[in-house]
């Protein structure tokens, strides 16, 4: 069974552009979250999606939004691009019910903001 | 998502037994334990989990105490692959509990 895939891996943009970054999850997972990670902060969660319905969100500006398709790949979007906002995205998809069962993470995809 | 205390750091090593600890003392009756470690370069990846008894896997092992208030996973021989950070996660198991709260984790060297 194939992992979580992200596209593209490596990233750079300037200030202010917008970015998206793209996330298919293993076959037969409806729940995709994304998280980034960066030296100072650590990992910290975005949001997740499940069944095209944002179920949880965490505390990023309104600049970072997701959406999440009938076949559960999902994006995500930052714009007006901060140079804080370099980091590692991760996303990790989950069955169904991610408080009980593992979440399967993806290689990242590394954003480089100039 | 109630909080958890690991050590920044620990060292072990190879083929030897190696004991993470995790704290956990405002745990709740409904929190499970799970653990997930990162490799250099890679993506978190899911390790173990439990509830209130001790688990085993083909990873680890993952030892809960009796008040739950702390937990401790077993690697039972290490090997360089085993070289990562150990993040210890309490999740809720209610309706819209659906992220990972990671802390600092505990950074494991394995030395040959």
């Amino acid at each position: 069974k194939a992992g979580v895939t992200q596209t593209p891996r490596y990233l750079i943009k300037t200030r202010g552009q917008q970015v998206t970054l793209s996330c298919s999850p293993i076959s037969g997972h409806r729940s995709v979250s994304w998280y980034q990670q960066t030296p100072g902060q650590g990992l910290q969660f975005l949001f997740e999606y499940f069944s095209e319905t944002q179920r949880n969100k965490g505390n990023f500006p309104g600049r970072f939004s997701g959406r999440q398709f009938s076949n559960s790949r999902s994006e995500m979007n930052v714009s007006t691009l901060e140079l804080g906002d370099s980091a590692l995205y991760l996303c990790a998809s989950s069955l169904e019910v991610a408080g009980r069962n593992e979440q399967f993470f993806g290689p990242g995809t590394r954003l480089t903001v100039l | 998502d109630a909080k958890t205390t690991q050590p920044n750091s620990m060292e072990s090593n190879e083929e030897e037994p190696v004991h993470l600890p995790c704290n956990h003392s405002t745990i709740s009756g409904t929190d499970y334990i799970h653990w997930y470690r990162q490799l250099p370069s890679q993506g978190p990846e899911y390790v173990i989990h439990g509830l209130t008894s001790n688990v085993n896997n083909r990873m680890a092992s993952l030892a809960i105490a009796e008040d739950r208030k702390s937990s401790t996973l077993i690697l039972h021989r290490a090997t360089l692959r085993d070289a990562a950070v150990y993040y210890c996660i309490l999740r809720e198991s209610g309706a819209g509990s659906y992220q990972l709260t990671f802390g600092k984790g505990t950074k494991l060297s394995v030395i040959p």
